[in-house]
């Protein structure tokens, strides 16, 4: 399969622990996005990456969360200090490049905080 | 930031019948559009993609129509079958803003046997 792939697939965590998750992207691809979606929601964005340049942060992404993408290849989302309004189910995207914008998305990570 | 809607949350139709999604969205500068399918556990899925130059565009079984004078985006699914039962998200990029999309609430397609 050479689609995005993240890890873990399903994490439960007790408030104020640390999480950190992984996502690898379709192969070659630049572009590299986090996004958060609740339930019944759409997806909200996060944070991007070109290569491993973060380009853009969200509102959304607070002190408390920080990506990092170090090889321009596979990115981590970290949550400091989780809280249960963290629950949801984190997204991550690739595209190919600036003009070639389609995402294509992993299956998730689903965040339960207790 | 401006926000892509849907007309309506739930959508049933028969297996076999054609089913329509409509899509509303605020910003007039968005010039790239996708449609996902989701299913549950499982992230958004690709269905088919138009730009602003463009007012229809066809794939396998399905057909978006954009009409960029009410800000309007519609998908349309040829002989839904069981398999099209998701959610679907609209979702619009406008690259002078920023290099996220923005997805609307999403619509739950139910098809009936």
């Amino acid at each position: 399969d050479t689609g995005v792939s993240q890890d873990p697939r399903h994490k439960i965590t007790k408030r104020g622990q640390n999480v950190t998750f992984r996502c690898d992207p379709i192969s070659e691809h630049n572009r590299l996005y986090w996004y958060r979606q609740t339930l019944g929601q759409g997806p909200e964005f996060l944070t991007y990456f070109q290569n491993e340049a973060q380009l853009e942060k969200s509102r959304l992404l607070s002190d408390r969360f920080s990506a990092e993408r170090p090889k321009g290849s596979f990115s981590t989302l970290e949550i400091q200090r989780t809280e249960q309004g963290d629950s949801a189910m984190y997204l991550c995207a690739s595209s190919l490049s600036e003009y070639q914008e389609t995402q294509y998305f992993g299956p998730g990570t689903r965040l339960l905080v207790l | 930031g401006e926000s892509v809607g849907l007309h309506l949350p739930t959508l049933s139709v028969q297996e076999g019948d054609n089913s329509i999604i409509n899509c509303a969205y605020s910003n007039s500068a968005s010039d790239y559009f996708i449609w996902y399918k989701q299913e549950s556990g499982k992230g958004p899925q690709f269905i088919i993609d138009i730009r602003s130059n463009m007012d229809k565009r066809q794939g396998q079984r399905v057909t978006v129509l954009l009409n960029k004078t009410v800000k309007h985006l519609s998908l349309q699914i040829a002989a839904t079958q069981p398999g099209d039962s998701a959610v679907y998200f609209c979702a619009e990029n406008d690259r002078n803003y920023g290099q996220n999309f923005v997805f609307g609430p999403g619509t739950r397609l139910s098809v009936l046997p």
